[in-house]
């Protein structure tokens, strides 16, 4: 089945600490995006890639990085510049044919980081 | 900027009971309009869309219109069922400019369905 898979699913992570939350795809596309899930805050976009080689700043990018090497795969690393970095992290793609905007985003089962 | 204004929640309601979720939006150009559904502990998944205005989105029951007179997408379902407890997120995605489909959230409306 093609999907969105992201691990792990449970992250800690010790004051001062960078993590890397990892986002494979097998869905064939070409965008991948990260958002940061707080309670009753909807979704915030972080990073967003339309092609390889080449990721853009969301909305709340600051002490966040990422790299897009593959097709398939778009890892977050949640750096120690990040002050509140506990949240829950969802990574999601979509395909770049048609109408750029009509196209759904398939989203995975997400990943939720806390520090310790 | 783009925005989106859902109905605030919780919204709590007994099974068979009519459901409207209200959602409203503020954005430039013709954006296209999109309903997700979060289960507990899970990520979002698609319940429907409309890309133009007058279109009708429908899936499981559910449905909403593309009303750009009052930009709204207004999600309703006749009947509900405990299944349909779950998280809703309305959504809208830019097509234009720099934004590459984009897209801007609401906050979330926590819907409970009793037996």
């Amino acid at each position: 089945d093609g999907g969105i898979t992201q691990s792990p699913k449970y992250l800690f992570r010790k004051e001062g600490q960078n993590v890397t939350l990892s986002c494979e795809q097998n869905l064939n596309h070409d965008a991948m995006y990260w958002y940061r899930q707080d309670p009753g805050q909807g979704l915030r976009l972080i990073y967003y890639s339309q092609i390889v080689n080449d990721f853009q700043k969301g909305d709340i990018a600051e002490g966040y990085s990422v790299s897009r090497e593959k097709k398939e795969s778009f890892p977050l690393t949640v750096t120690s510049a990040q002050k509140n970095p506990t949240a829950f992290y969802l990574c999601a793609s979509s395909t770049q044919r048609g109408r750029i905007g009509d196209q759904p985003q398939h989203f995975g089962d997400g990943t939720r980081l806390s520090i310790l | 900027g783009d925005s989106v204004t859902q109905m605030e929640g919780p919204v709590t309601l007994s099974e068979e009971a009519f459901l409207t979720i209200n959602c409203t939006y503020t954005a430039t150009g013709y954006p296209s309009l999109f309903w997700y559904v979060q289960y507990p502990g899970e990520g979002l998944q698609l319940l429907l869309k409309a890309t133009k205005a007058d279109d009708k989105g429908s899936n499981k029951g559910f449905e909403a219109t593309y009303r750009k007179e009052t930009t709204s997408f207004h999600l309703e379902k006749g009947s509900v069922q405990v299944s349909d407890s779950a998280v809703y997120f309305c959504a809208l995605s830019s097509a234009g400019g720099t934004s590459y489909g984009k897209l801007t959230f609401g906050q979330g409306t926590i819907l409970t369905v009793h037996p």
